[in-house]
């Protein structure tokens, strides 16, 4: 019984590299969720995806980030010409409605050398 | 003034002790109320929700919330060091259709044994 699946589990990129996340939700859940944690900082919003469909980015920064949930395959959330400020640990999430009880995966770190 | 407000910590309590953490919260408008707790290097855990005001009990744990004050409570009994993690406190209200999570930056729990 597989829980929300993340990876890979670290990331260590070079500035100006691309950063690839990829999330499977849990079995039966139809909405992911991705957030970021910086250190000292709490879980910030990201983007809210159902399958095909970004329903609300309002936490996404407008330029170099984007993410997707393919009709088949994981949530990608994607990260171009990283830069420092871009380390942190990025959560996926999924829930079976909207409950506001999420699942989290282990997380993605994310190291911007 | 952030939307969910926490005292970091650490909060230190001695094994079979209550332990009490708190948090308040500034939108109004709020209508869950979610306590996940985090152990270093891991994923957020749902533990408790509650949506209307009072108390509502789980084994060790209780939540508490009063709407008028914004504020809302986790009161673990027979704190073991097994809990000693960092809390954090997330509220939700409908924004376009879904319910988005804003979490505090968490208490951290110190049980000693």
């Amino acid at each position: 019984n597989a829980g929300v699946m993340q990876n890979p589990r670290h990331l260590v990129r070079r500035r100006g590299q691309e950063a690839r996340l990829r999330c499977s939700p849990m079995k039966g859940h139809s909405h992911v969720y991705w957030y970021r944690q910086l250190p000292e900082e709490g879980l910030k919003f990201m983007v809210y995806l159902q399958k095909e469909n970004i329903i609300d980015e309002s936490g996404m920064p407008k330029e170099r980030f984007s993410a997707e949930f393919p009709k088949e395959g994981p949530s990608i959330l994607r990260i171009q010409q990283v830069v420092r400020g871009d380390s942190a640990a990025y959560f996926c999430a999924s829930s079976v409605g909207e409950t506001g009880e999420l699942f989290f995966g282990e997380g993605s770190r994310l190291t911007v050398l | 003034q952030k939307e969910v407000e926490q005292n970091s910590g650490p909060l230190s309590v001695p094994e079979g002790a209550i332990a009490s953490l708190n948090c308040t919260y500034s939108d109004r408008v709020s209508q869950s109320f979610f306590w996940y707790r985090q152990y270093s290097g891991k994923s957020p855990e749902l533990i408790m929700s509650i949506y209307s005001n009072g108390d509502k009990e789980d084994g060790r744990f209780t939540a508490q919330l009063n709407k008028a004050s914004q504020y809302v409570s986790l009161l673990i009994r027979d704190s073991q060091p097994s809990d000693s993690a960092t809390y954090l406190c997330a509220t939700s209200r409908m924004n376009t259709g879904f319910q988005k999570l804003v979490f505090g930056t968490g208490t951290r729990l110190l049980v000693s044994p």
